[in-house]
Parts: structure tokens; sequence; C-alpha cells
């Protein structure tokens, strides 16, 4: 049972438009995202994270939205760039548990 | 400013072998994490552990050991390796739960053959 679907395997984006990436979930309980950056033989790094209190947060590129009626959050990044291409985890959790739940990722190309 | 360091990077093992993953951490964080990572699939967390001397199981405990007697180590043991635990680990460290994100080492990609 996957609580957190992330769809889209892969996505390329041309630099300087916007990368969108999108992540499901079924826990109703989770009320804490985050989204990790993955380079290849890396540890993910910590992107930007969200509450379920707010629907939108912002880190200079990068916002991400949170629609709790539909189990939907998105990664928007504006404008790509080239050092964005990796792969893209989506994680939640219902902070009291102190465990994180992983989406499968998404590799996002982002070409000249 | 190391900040999570895992060792080995690599490692190949026979069916039946056992090993300890290091996992160590220069951050005073009292939380720590074990995940694995399968190809194509997310990370599924393995052990964790709040602080030193308090350990407990995750999704996929089986097949595994944790140990956490400082705040600084915590090492993974693989007693009887298996072909399923073939796999890239990484270990993580938070400074105080959900509410400060992960710190994660680059990873030990292990392989049972």
């Amino acid at each position: 049972d996957q609580q957190v679907k992330q769809n889209s395997p892969s996505l390329s984006v041309q630099e300087g438009r916007i990368s969108i990436l999108n992540c499901d979930y079924t826990n109703s309980m989770f009320d804490y995202f985050l989204w990790y950056k993955k380079y290849p033989a890396e540890g993910p790094t910590f992107l930007i994270s969200i509450s379920s209190i707010k629907d939108k947060n912002e880190d200079g590129r990068f916002t991400v939205f949170l629609n709790k009626s539909a189990k939907h959050l998105s990664l928007h990044i504006v404008p790509s760039q080239p050092g964005d291409s990796a792969v893209y985890f989506c994680a939640a959790s219902v902070v009291v548990t102190d465990k994180l739940i992983f989406g499968t990722g998404t590799r996002l190309q982002v070409f000249p | 400013n190391a900040g999570v360091t895992q060792t080995p990077k690599f490692r190949i093992l026979k069916i039946g072998q056992s090993m300890t993953l290091q996992c160590a951490q220069d951050m005073n964080h009292n939380y720590m994490y074990w995940y694995r990572q399968d190809p194509g699939m997310g990370l599924k967390l393995i052990y964790y552990s709040v602080g030193a001397g308090i350990t407990d199981k995750g999704e996929v405990p089986n097949g595994y050991n944790v140990s956490r007697s400082t705040t600084e180590d915590f090492p993974l043991r693989l007693e009887l390796a298996a072909p399923s635990q073939t796999s890239v680990y990484f270990c993580a460290s938070s400074s105080d739960g959900l509410n400060q994100p992960q710190h994660f080492g680059d990873g030990t990609r292990l392989s049972i053959l």
C-alpha cells in the first residue's frame, strides 16, 4: 500500500521554464510534507517543507502547494536551471510518529 | 563540516555473511534513522532512534539490528545476509524529530551474491 505516490517517474523541462512535480497521498492523518532532492551517488538533501495548516510555502525559486481536500501537493521550480536536474522525492508524516513515508521519486531533467 | 558519514560506500557480501554498516554524525542530533532504497522505489525506514539507548522499528526491520550507545553513532547490523537485502542504505539524522529536516549520508551500496 503506497501511501505517498509520485505518478510521474520522469519530467523534462527547458531551462528557464517552470517545473511542476506532483505528489498524491492517501493518509488523511499526514500533517507534514517535505520535498527532498537527490543527485546520483549522494544522499537526499532537504529542499522545502509545508505543514498541513498552510496551503503554500515559498523559498526562492521553490514553492510547495498543498491541497488537503484533494490530498495532493506539488513543487514548483521557477525558473528551472540545469543544476536542478535530479531526482525529487516527496515525503509525508504524522509528526508525532517521527516517521517519514517517501514517494518513489520523479527524475527531473532540465535541458538548455 | 562532515555532517552524516557512512562507511563503507560499497560492499559485496556472500549469502549468509554478516556485516555492520557504520553511521556517524557530528551535529549532536538526537534523532537518527536507517533507510533502504531499492531500484525505482522510495526510501523505506528500517530502524530509528530518538536518543542514545533508544531504538524502534520502522517499516522494514526484519533481518536487521541496530544499537545506539552514543549520540554520534548508529550502526546497522545484518546478521545473515540474503539477496533481498541488496539495496542502497542511507543513514540520516535530525535535531528534533520531524519538526526539523533530516540530514542524509551519501549511502552504502550493498550487494548480496
